[in-house]
């Protein structure tokens, strides 16, 4: 057990919907990050979050969106949802947001859109 | 821009058998840090090592060792007599001091060892 928590574990919804996954990071991190596994795609990162400001953005498309609240947990919003972007969706906290950081990931959110 | 390749998708050995998975990187800082995880079967992602680019000391956890290699930018991770819990999909990955501090995943490399 990593520590890092996300909810739901699965997620069934349909094409044009909108869907909130949430992470609770790591007792004493500060720092939130949100991948994306997909078949296609590989394991890729979307976007980075350290005490509440965004720190990095990947390849995150306009539709999404994320958050750090001031309790550190974290949201990531997906909205008019296509089946593409059916996918394992990752949290991942560490302790400062550096590099040299390690990174533990949470169970995953398990995305299927119909 | 960093980059993290597997070139192996599929490894299958037997029971016993040692492995190694290969993992080759790419980047232009001189500051970096690489890592190995490990998704088994029930899909969540666990942290297994982490690495400095200026501590090149091979290490060895258990049947687990890692090599790493600054002259050919490689990073690979050997299972010594592999058992069927050690199946499972291992990922290279790497970090740097500068601005991406994010993770850049290869694309994985799925062990299956058969009894």
């Amino acid at each position: 057990d990593s520590g890092v928590t996300q909810t739901p574990k699965h997620l069934i919804t349909a094409t044009g919907q909108r869907v909130t996954l949430r992470c609770s990071p790591r007792s004493g991190d500060l720092s939130v990050y949100w991948y994306q596994q997909s078949l296609d795609q590989g394991l890729q990162f979307l976007i980075q979050y350290y005490n509440g400001e965004e720190r990095a953005k990947g390849n995150i498309l306009e539709r999404f969106s994320a958050q750090q609240f001031p309790d550190l947990h974290s949201e990531l919003n997906l909205s008019s949802l296509e089946l593409g972007d059916s996918a394992l969706y990752f949290c991942a906290s560490s302790v400062s947001g550096r590099g040299a950081d390690t990174q533990y990931f949470g169970p995953g959110t398990r995305l299927t859109v119909l | 821009a960093q980059k993290v390749t597997q070139a192996q998708t599929e490894i299958s050995v037997v029971e016993k058998e040692d492995v190694t998975l290969d993992c080759v990187y790419e980047t232009r800082d001189t500051t970096y840090y690489l890592f190995w995880y490990k998704q088994p079967p029930s899909g969540e992602l666990v942290f297994l090592i982490r690495r400095n680019s200026f501590d090149e000391q091979n290490e060895i956890s258990g049947r687990y060792s890692w090599n790493f290699q600054k002259s050919t930018s490689s990073f690979n991770f050997t299972i010594t007599a592999s058992q069927v819990v050690d199946s499972a999909v291992y990922f290279c990955a790497l970090s740097e001091a500068g601005s991406a501090r994010q993770l850049t995943f290869g694309s994985g490399t799925q062990l299956t060892v058969l009894p």
